[in-house]
């Protein structure tokens, strides 16, 4: 069966290092792959869309790199805040907007 | 412009007992989704609205689960007889094409308890 894999313990590290989440995929072949971040309490927000044929997308201090032969995503953060203590999820669909959503990994950022 | 809202936030019923969830996407987005997380667990799809047509329901557990979005604007989750597996937060989401990939504006959720 289809699986996505995201680290179950939380990231710890400190302000200002670049934090690093995976996410990794078994039994399927997504088109896109997405990133959300999700507070305590609220819905997932949007942050990143990558598509099959790209390596690698950036958004101001994120970037998101997509390896379909390791069948892997990378999401970095780089200069981290406290601010970015959050969940975050990764979510795969193919050619419908059926999202199917890893379980998240808590980063925590401390001073 | 306003966001996905949902209402209510928290609910706690017994077990039998009926609960209808209400969403309310952003205006104009045609596409409205349902998604649910069970404690421990992932996020789960439940279904996809097209204005007021069910697109796709393969993620709807049973069939004591009823979707309606009548006039392609709200939409309303309807579990009747709620069981206590059903308890976790259920999510509704929009997006404004159809067109896979695009990003999801995701209420922030009702959290339904069945004691």
């Amino acid at each position: 069966s289809q699986k996505i894999e995201q680290n179950s313990e939380a990231l710890n590290i400190q302000e200002g290092k670049t934090a690093t989440l995976t996410c990794n995929y078994t039994n399927y072949s997504p088109a896109y792959l997405q990133w959300y971040r999700q507070d305590p309490g609220r819905g997932p927000v949007f942050l990143l869309l990558i598509r099959e044929n790209e390596k690698e997308k950036r958004k101001e201090r994120l970037k998101v790199t997509f390896d379909t032969t390791l069948k892997q995503s990378l999401f970095h953060i780089t200069a981290s805040q406290p601010a970015d203590s959050a969940t975050y999820l990764c979510a795969l669909l193919k050619n419908t907007d059926k999202l199917i959503f890893g379980t998240g990994t808590r980063l925590q950022v401390f001073p | 412009e306003a966001g996905v809202t949902q209402f209510p936030s928290h609910s706690v019923i017994e077990k039998g007992q009926t609960v209808t969830l209400r969403c309310d996407p952003i205006s104009g987005h045609d596409n409205l989704y349902w998604y649910r997380r069970v404690m421990g667990k992932e996020i789960k799809f439940l279904l996809h609205f097209v204005k007021e047509s069910k697109q796709d329901e393969s993620g709807m557990p049973n069939n004591r689960f009823l979707a309606e979005r009548t006039g392609g604007t709200y939409s309303t989750l309807k579990v009747q007889p709620a069981e206590l597996e059903d308890s976790g937060v259920y999510f509704c989401a929009s997006s404004q094409f159809e067109a896979a990939g695009s990003p999801l504006h995701f209420g922030n959720g009702t959290r339904l308890t069945v004691t």
